[in-house]
Order: C-alpha cells, then sequence, then structure tokens
C-alpha cells in the first residue's frame, strides 16, 4: 500500500497570502495524484488530478506540481472560502490511499 | 444534473451487518466505474472499494477486504455496499463516489452528500 504524507498539518495563513501544501508518496506514483477540497459538514470536491491539471470549475490560482514522490498544491490569493482541509490522493494501483489531511486555517 | 444520494446508514451491534445503497442520476450509469470512501468522526478520508463500470472487477482496502462486498444494478442506477462483522473501528460517514471518466478508473469529481454509519453496542 502506497503512504502519502502531507504536511504540514496545519497552516495558518491570511486572506491574499499564498498557500503551499505538501504531498510525499512512499514510493513513486508517476503523476497519479489528486488534490481535493473539504469544507465542514461538506463532501470532498476534486481540485487537481494527474499533479497539475485543474478540475472543471477550479479557480486559476489552484494549482498542482509534482511528479514521482513529491507533490505541492499552490493557493495563490486565499480567498476566504479557501480556508479548508486539503487530501491528496493517488491511483498508481490499488488500493488508493489519501493522505492524512491538511487544515488551512485562518491566521 | 448528476447526482448521488447515499442511504442505508444507521446504529448497528459489533459483528452485525447494514447495507449501503447509493442511487445515481443525471448520468450514464453503466459507464462510470463508482467507489466507496469513508471518513470516521473527527478524522480523515479513507478510500474503501470501487466497482468497476460492468461490474465485473471490485478492489477493496485492506480493512475491509473479507467483511465488505460490493456490488451494483445497472438496471436501477443503483450502487451496493454490504458490510459484514462490522466492527466499532467501521464507523464513519460513507460517501459514494463517481469516477471522473468512462470505462476506466481514475478520480472521484461527483460526490454523494454520505450516509453515517455507527457501530456500537
Amino acid at each position: 500500500e502506497i503512504v502519502l504524507t502531507q504536511s504540514p498539518a496545519t497552516l495558518s495563513l491570511s486572506p491574499g497570502e499564498r498557500a503551499t501544501l505538501s504531498c510525499r508518496a512512499s514510493q513513486s506514483i508517476r503523476l497519479y495524484l489528486a488534490w481535493y477540497q473539504q469544507k465542514p459538514g461538506q463532501a470532498p470536491r476534486l481540485l487537481i488530478y494527474d499533479a497539475s491539471n485543474r478540475a472543471t470549475g477550479i479557480p486559476a490560482r489552484f494549482s498542482g506540481s509534482g511528479s514521482g514522490t513529491d507533490f505541492t498544491l499552490t493557493i495563490n490569493n486565499l480567498e476566504p472560502e479557501d480556508f479548508a482541509v486539503y487530501y491528496c490522493q493517488h491511483r498508481s494501483n490499488w488500493p488508493y490511499t489519501f493522505g492524512q489531511g491538511t487544515k488551512l486555517e485562518i491566521k | 444534473q448528476v447526482h448521488l444520494v447515499e442511504s442505508g446508514g444507521g446504529v448497528v451491534q459489533p459483528g452485525r451487518s447494514l447495507r449501503l445503497s447509493c442511487a445515481a442520476s443525471g448520468f450514464t450509469f453503466s459507464s462510470y466505474a463508482l467507489h466507496w470512501v469513508r471518513q470516521a468522526p473527527g478524522k480523515g478520508l479513507e478510500w474503501v472499494a470501487v466497482m468497476s463500470y460492468n461490474g465485473n472487477d471490485k478492489y477493496y482496502t485492506d480493512s475491509v477486504k473479507g467483511r465488505f462486498t460490493v456490488s451494483r444494478d445497472n438496471s436501477k442506477n443503483t450502487l451496493y455496499l454490504q458490510m459484514n462483522s462490522l466492527r466499532a473501528e467501521d464507523t464513519s460517514v460513507y460517501y459514494c463516489a463517481r469516477d471522473m471518466r468512462e470505462n476506466y478508473y481514475f478520480y472521484m469529481d461527483v460526490w454523494g452528500k454520505g450516509t453515517t454509519v455507527t457501530v456500537s453496542s
């Protein structure tokens, strides 16, 4: 099973700042990584797929990068609605797994 | 509009069984793989299982293998999760999610609101 480790666990920033979230895989997953956003009481929402492709309707301030074992989600010019928990997930093999999440909170 | 609605959750004693359902609408159900993902209270997301678009293939996370069975009825546009020998650690919100590519395994782009399963004596 591939383990995804996200860092930091919590990130405290202010609106307008840039957020940089990390996800590291226990083995190479090529480009097979997605990022999801989850707000309290809601289902997750797909943001980025295959490391760097924005899902339908996702604003351009969200971008993803990386390959192999190291991946980054960057959120530029944070909006109030961006404060949430973010998860990475791989599709390299079965079972799919998620990272433990990064909570982006308002400073 | 694409829609997934889970049902069947509830409170169940350890060792008992429960069957969850996921009713789909707004898309060609038989063309998409469907996943179950769960989230324990206050915890992160855990991928549970997937069934291929045609029902020929299914995969599970290790912690549910041999206890949970995923199935689908394409004539009813419904996905199921049969959960047997339930344990306290199965307590979670269970989400049904659609794969984003037809006839393929990819990522999950449409999610239901979830149904809550509580395993407690």
